[in-house]
């Protein structure tokens, strides 16, 4: 079946510091993929997706790109902010439903 | 748009007593998710529906658990007797013509502590 393997966290950086969450998956077939974004006390929310092999994702100066031969899809950005503070959830969209992974704690500090 | 909306947002209970979580989805959706997030297991899909209709219930961890939606702008996630292991926060989410590229869209969530 489909599963998310996700960087376990909390991960801290200082601000301005380069992010990298790392995300990999296994499917059957061309899967969508995802990162939700959660703040405290919110539900979850899309950040970025892509939709096929190759496919970056973009948003808020964050970006994923769809690796088909590593089965990847880390989420990246060159310079993070406190209000980037968050949990990040990669996910894999299947025929109806998606598959989250257990999510990763960032904390930005300034 | 309002966006999916839960209620309670908070709901303390002592073991044993039924609870209820109900949510709203965005009109027009139709699909319906419910979720349960905790530390330990992180976020479980429980249920979802298409067009009212449970199509996957096979997350829903016990029989004390039960959720219906009878009608497109209404569904109820119950539990009973409800257990301290139950606590956790349990999100709505719902989407239109679910396909591999559309996204779902969570409420806030409701924080159930068990006691």
């Amino acid at each position: 079946g489909n599963s998310v393997t996700q960087m376990e966290g909390p991960v801290t950086l200082s601000e301005e510091a380069f992010l990298t969450i790392n995300c990999t998956y296994t499917a059957t077939g061309y899967p969508s993929l995802f990162w939700y974004v959660q703040y405290p006390g919110e539900g979850l929310q899309l950040l970025l997706k892509a939709t096929k092999a190759d496919d970056k994702g973009s948003n808020k100066g964050f970006e994923a790109t769809y690796r088909k031969e590593t089965t990847s899809f880390h989420l990246e950005k060159g310079s993070v902010q406190v209000s980037d503070s968050a949990v990040y959830f990669c996910a894999l969209g299947g025929n109806e439903k998606l598959t989250f992974g257990t999510g990763t704690r960032l904390t930005i500090i300034p | 748009d309002a966006g999916v909306i839960q209620s309670p947002r908070h709901e303390v209970t002592e073991m044993g007593q039924e609870v209820t979580l109900r949510c709203k989805p965005i009109s027009g959706h139709d699909y319906l998710f419910w979720y349960r997030q905790t530390m330990m297991r992180g976020l479980e899909l429980l249920i979802y529906f298409n067009n009212n209709v449970p199509i996957d219930d096979s997350g829903m961890p016990e029989d004390r658990f039960s959720a219906k939606m009878p009608n497109a702008s209404f569904s109820t996630l119950k539990i009973q007797p409800s257990e301290p292991r139950d606590s956790a926060v349990y999100f709505c989410a719902s989407s239109f013509r679910r396909r591999l590229n559309e996204k779902l869209f969570f409420g806030s969530g409701t924080q159930l502590s068990v006691l």
